[in-house]
């Protein structure tokens, strides 16, 4: 079945730091790839998304590319903030993420400190 | 737009009683998912209706949950008896539905139940 990896956290970094959390995946079809957003005690939010090979997905200054060759989906950002501190969710559907559901990875928590 | 509404936001309850989660999706969304969130297990889809019609309850963990759309704007998630390791955030999320795009799924706050 389908599956996503993504690094362990927590992840500390300070303010204005270079942030990577990797995820790869294992997909029988040609997925959909998502980055969700969480904050502490509110629901997810999409952060960004990519549908096809070599896609660059962005928002709010983070970016992940669909990388079909090496089925990763990297999540990046060149400055974080302190208001960046949440758990970073990465995501993939086989149809789309509309017409089925999501299968998460476990989540990474990112902290970052003054 | 009020966004995904769940109630109620905690539950506490003894192991052997009903529990109904209750989801009222955005307003014009066509599929409606039911999601669990555990330390252990992370998120996991437990089933989800496109126009109200269940198309995948194969995430259900077991007889004791049952889920229900009686129409476009209500769904619930009943659990019953409840047991100790029923305990989790339990969230709904809704979204449209056109052509099988890439559509975002916005999630409603959740549910921490805990089951003692």
């Amino acid at each position: 079945g389908d599956s996503v990896t993504q690094m362990e956290g927590p992840v500390t970094l300070s303010e204005e730091a270079f942030l990577t959390i990797n995820c790869t995946y294992t997909a029988t079809g040609y997925p959909s790839l998502f980055w969700y957003v969480q904050y502490p005690g509110e629901g997810l939010q999409l952060l960004l998304k990519a549908t096809k090979a070599d896609d660059k997905g962005s928002n709010k200054g983070f970016e992940a590319t669909y990388r079909k060759e090496t089925t990763s989906f990297h999540l990046e950002k060149g400055s974080v903030q302190v208001s960046d501190s949440a758990v970073y969710f990465c995501a993939l559907s086989e149809t789309g993420g509309g017409a089925d559901g999501l299968t998460f990875g476990k989540g990474t928590h990112l902290i970052i400190q003054p | 737009d009020a966004g995904v509404i769940q109630s109620p936001r905690h539950e506490v309850t003894e192991m052997g009683q009903e529990v109904t989660l209750r989801c009222k999706p955005i307003s014009g969304h066509n599929s409606l998912f039911w999601y669990r969130q555990t330390m252990m297990r992370g998120l996991e889809l437990l089933i989800y209706f496109n126009n109200n019609v269940p198309i995948d309850d194969s995430g259900m963990p077991e007889d004791r949950f049952s889920a229900k759309m009686p129409n476009a704007s209500f769904s619930t998630l009943k659990i019953q008896p409840s047991e100790p390791r029923d305990s989790a955030v339990y969230f709904c999320a809704s979204s449209f539905l056109a052509a099988k795009l890439a559509a975002e799924q916005y999630f409603g706050p959740g549910t921490r139940l805990t089951v003692t």
